[in-house]
């Protein structure tokens, strides 16, 4: 079954620590996993997806397909970085299946 | 960029009425719509996938007669909550999926919160 795994509701680091949300997934084929953060009383935004391979606010994930991972790093949490993400994952178009979320609080 | 604008963004209605949340691309065509359902501080969870000018496919314990979901164009897809009840008042959320340089890129509206009194 597709499942997406975000271990951690809530993450509170501070400013300036480095950050890890965790992301674990299941499916039979070759899944493209993004990242979607939503701000407070914002709509959910892409952040990033892993064939793209690019750096997004300073934030990077490696798709680890031995350990089904996709998580998602940050050397220095900024305030600003404070809000839901989500992991998904899609195949070809179809729906994108989300994690349960975790809420990142960046406090000074 | 893809927009996605969805309609209306609140909506209070009595138990027992309909109600109609629309969702437009703005200035793309929507290769496929999808519908999902948000409980306070937890998931989007997928409740179906329309496709412009056929029936929509719903997830495993989504009620279609409950749910109507129309996709009548490449820009606009309607969910309507029929006899709505207290327990169908949640946060609605649209997406609209499309080819974007070779991949597939998935835009979303800003949300409806439907409360059911």
């Amino acid at each position: 079954a597709q499942r997406v795994t975000q271990p951690e509701k809530l993450l509170s680091v501070f400013k300036g620590a480095p950050v890890e949300l965790k992301c674990n997934y299941s499916y039979s084929g070759s899944p493209e996993l993004f990242w979607y953060v939503q701000y407070s009383r914002q709509r959910l935004q892409l952040l990033l997806r892993h064939i793209s391979r690019e750096s997004i606010k300073g934030f990077t994930a490696d798709l680890n397909k031995g350990e089904t991972s996709f998580h998602l790093k940050k050397p220095f949490a900024q305030e600003e970085d404070s809000a839901m993400y989500y992991c998904a994952l899609t195949q070809a178009g179809t729906a994108l299946i989300f994690g349960k979320g975790t809420t990142l609080s960046v406090s000074s | 960029g893809a927009v996605v604008s969805q309609h209306p963004s609140r909506v209070i209605c009595k138990s027992g009425t309909s109600v109609k949340i629309e969702c437009r691309s703005l200035d793309f065509q929507a290769t496929t719509m999808f519908w999902y359902r948000q409980f306070p501080k937890q998931s989007l969870m997928l409740m179906a996938t329309s496709n412009e000018g056929s029936k929509a496919t719903y997830e495993q314990g989504v009620e279609k007669d409950k749910f109507l979901i129309n996709h009548a164009s490449l820009t606009l897809s309607t969910l309507t909550v029929t006899s709505a009840h207290p327990e169908d008042s949640s946060f609605y959320i649209c997406s609209a999926s499309s080819l974007q340089g070779g991949r597939y890129g998935y835009t979303f509206g800003s949300g409806t919160r439907l409360t059911v009194v």
